[in-house]
């Protein structure tokens, strides 16, 4: 597509229950990234997809998400048990190459509000 | 952990004005990146810094990044409405970029 897109834009989820966020990036981005923000911080990075491969999953905050990407396209971000904390709005952005250098394009966000 | 401090957190001003904010690190980031993030969107790059004392302009938008490559500043000059959003810099740490906490803009009506 033209550019990232995100779904949903907003979810609004009960405490406890389990949540999956989708991410399409550009076509032939090789490269996409997670990031979580909350109010009045800056970006917190999650993870990182090389093809459908992710080589740094160091950001994940608990065992409580995780990450997969298929076909070097699609990502989905899933979050079990959601807590109040996970509240933010979480992030994906791709490149056509490692690094911000090379287009990193960021989608507009899925905001999680949990209750 | 690597972090950035930005400052400041918010700034009002009137329409016209010249606007200077930064970020310092106590961290070498061989990348320096300005981001302005609108509500409801995510941040769109406004401008890269790739060398030590390098200055760089983007229309009214001028940034450097210090000759240490631990801190940068960003400059608005004769601010307008459409400038309002929050600004935020990055450094990139291979395939990551580190993030500041923002500088929101309002302009004064």
């Amino acid at each position: 597509g033209a550019g990232v897109s995100q779904s949903p834009s907003n979810k609004v989820t009960e405490k406890g229950k389990d949540v999956e966020l989708r991410c399409d990036p550009i076509s032939g981005h090789t490269a996409l990234y997670w990031y979580r923000q909350s109010l009045g911080q800056g970006l917190e990075f999650l993870i990182y997809f090389q093809g459908n491969s992710a080589p740094d999953k160091s950001g994940l905050p608990s065992d409580r998400f995780s990450a997969e990407r298929t076909g070097g396209s699609v990502s989905t971000l899933t979050i079990q048990r959601t807590q109040q904390e996970d509240s933010a709005v979480y992030l994906c952005a791709s490149s056509s190459y490692r690094g911000p250098n090379y287009g990193y394009t960021f989608g507009s966000g899925t905001r999680l509000t949990v209750v | 952990g690597q972090q950035l401090n930005q400052s400041p957190q918010s700034m009002f001003i009137q329409e016209g004005e010249d606007v200077s904010m930064n970020c310092t690190s106590s961290s070498i980031f061989n990348t320096w990146l300005w981001y302005k993030q609108d509500p409801g969107e995510g941040p769109v790059l406004l401008i890269a810094l790739y060398k030590a004392g390098e200055l760089t302009s983007n229309g009214r938008l001028t940034a450097q990044f210090g000759i240490t490559r631990k801190d940068s500043f960003l400059n608005i000059s004769a601010s307008i409405p459409s400038d309002v959003g929050i600004y935020f810099c990055a450094g990139q740490f291979y395939y990551q970029l580190i993030w500041g906490a923002g500088t929101k803009l309002i302009i004064k009506p």
